[in-house]
């Protein structure tokens, strides 16, 4: 069956300190979005991917990069961690850009 | 500056009755709207969805309503079970102007109380 899985689950790291959550998909889907949920502020959008070599910045990107060499990942990198950063990342994709988006476990990052 | 709002963050409903979770948004661009339930510690799965061509959209138990003119979407869940219990997410999307993702809405929490 296909899937969406994100790896770690769940991370813990020091300020400053250059961590990558990964985002791999079996469904062969084009479109991927990173996302962002704290209390009080339900799901934000950190970037998006509508095929290779294609990314763009959401609501919240500053201090996020993304890359997509291959259709199946979408590897999220904070550059330099920070104290609010700490949050659950979604990883999520979609057939096309406004069809309904499948989500995968959630990584849970704490930040130091 | 919160485009899609839902304004209840937890709604109790005894179970078998009707649940009805209320969603407004802003931006007038858009056009598609969808629901997610979600379990603590899973990542969000899909509901239901509508089209800004319809005003109603059905599937088993679940029904949403949209209501152009008054920017407003609801959610109801006919009978109400104790799986349920979750938190719902209303999103929403503009077609063809990009797709930036979906906009969330911060979510309400539903407990079925037996």
């Amino acid at each position: 069956d296909a899937e969406i899985t994100q790896s770690p689950r769940h991370k813990i790291t020091e300020t400053g300190r250059q961590v990558t959550l990964a985002c791999h998909q079996t469904w062969n889907h084009n479109n991927m979005f990173w996302y962002r949920q704290d209390l009080g502020h339900g799901l934000r959008l950190i970037h998006y991917s509508y095929g290779v070599q294609d990314t763009n910045k959401g609501e919240v990107s500053d201090g996020y990069s993304v890359s997509r060499s291959n259709t199946e990942d979408l590897p999220l990198t904070l550059e330099s961690a920070a104290s609010s950063q700490t949050s659950v990342y979604f990883c999520a994709s979609s057939e096309s850009a406004i069809s309904e988006q499948y989500f995968g476990p959630g990584t849970r990052l704490t930040v130091t | 500056d919160q485009q899609v709002k839902q304004n209840s963050p937890s709604l109790s409903v005894q179970e078998g009755r009707i649940s009805i979770l209320n969603c407004d948004y802003t931006n007038s661009m858009f056009d598609y709207f969808l629901w997610y339930k979600k379990y603590p510690a899973e990542g969000p799965t899909f509901l239901i969805s509508i089209s800004s061509i319809k005003d109603k959209n059905e599937d088993g138990r679940f029904t949403v309503f949209l209501n152009k003119s008054a920017k407003h979407l609801s959610l109801h869940i006919v009978p109400s079970q104790p799986g349920d219990s979750a938190v719902y997410f209303c999103a929403a999307s503009a077609v063809g102007g990009g797709a930036d993702g979906l906009t969330f809405g911060k979510g309400t929490h539903l407990i079925i109380q037996p």
